[in-house]
């Protein structure tokens, strides 16, 4: 079983507020990424990171910013919320196996911005 | 990343088994073919893999076309516990990102 923590779970907060999503995992994994949902909609990749002090944008843009200091650490950060970042944010990790690597994702944290 | 085509929704009785076809007719030599799940309020759960040849596991089976230009997803045994959606991806293998579709959203009627 893989072993990714997300918190908080859910996050209601008003506009303008910093906020920073924490994500967590104990398997050792180089790869650490975090996708955006809306409700009934698509994920997108908003960030990665292949490794300590490296991160990368995802295929959509996004306001937020992450940061890799510890392998198994990857938060994320809104420097001043607003009602469109209302959102479910996914973290997910993988191993270094090229191409096969299974991602393993945590339950989300489901942000609404009032 | 390649694109997939999915059917929209399907549904399945209990205990049936469920067939999810998947499109893929622009797949290159060095594509390989993953499905992942998500069920309701939860991250997506990878399911199953693979490259040309078919693959069993404890989840499911995944049959590739001679071509590779399609697969299937077997849910041998369908359960409540399977209605979600199932996302069929190409990843190169010298990708380490996901590109999620919109998926086929599965019903299985108890």
């Amino acid at each position: 079983e893989a072993d990714i923590y997300q918190t908080p779970r859910y996050l209601v907060i008003g506009t303008g507020k910093k906020i920073t999503l924490e994500c967590s995992q104990t398997m050792g994994h180089d790869k650490m990424y975090w996708y955006q949902q809306d409700p009934g909609m698509e994920l997108h990749l908003i960030h990665y990171s292949y490794g300590v002090n490296s991160t990368e944008k995802g295929d959509l843009s996004s306001e937020s910013t992450v940061s890799r200091i510890r392998t198994e650490h990857f938060p994320l950060t809104l420097e001043s919320a607003r009602p469109s970042h209302t959102s479910q944010y996914l973290c997910a990790s993988s191993e270094t196996r090229q191409g096969v690597s299974p991602l393993h994702f945590g339950n989300g944290t489901r942000l609404t911005v009032t | 990343d390649a694109k997939t085509t999915q059917p929209n929704s399907m549904e399945s009785n209990e205990e049936e088994p469920v067939h999810l076809p998947c499109n893929h007719s622009t797949i290159s030599g060095t594509d390989y073919i993953h499905w992942y799940r998500q069920l309701p309020s939860q991250g997506p759960e990878y399911v199953i893999h693979g490259l040309t040849s078919n693959v069993n596991n404890r989840m499911a089976s995944l049959a590739i076309a001679e071509d590779r230009k399609s697969s299937t997803l077997i849910l041998h045994r369908a359960t409540l516990r399977d209605a979600a959606v199932y996302y069929c991806i190409l990843r190169d293998v010298n990708d380490y990102k996901l590109s999620f579709g919109a998926g086929t959203t599965v019903t299985v009627r108890a």
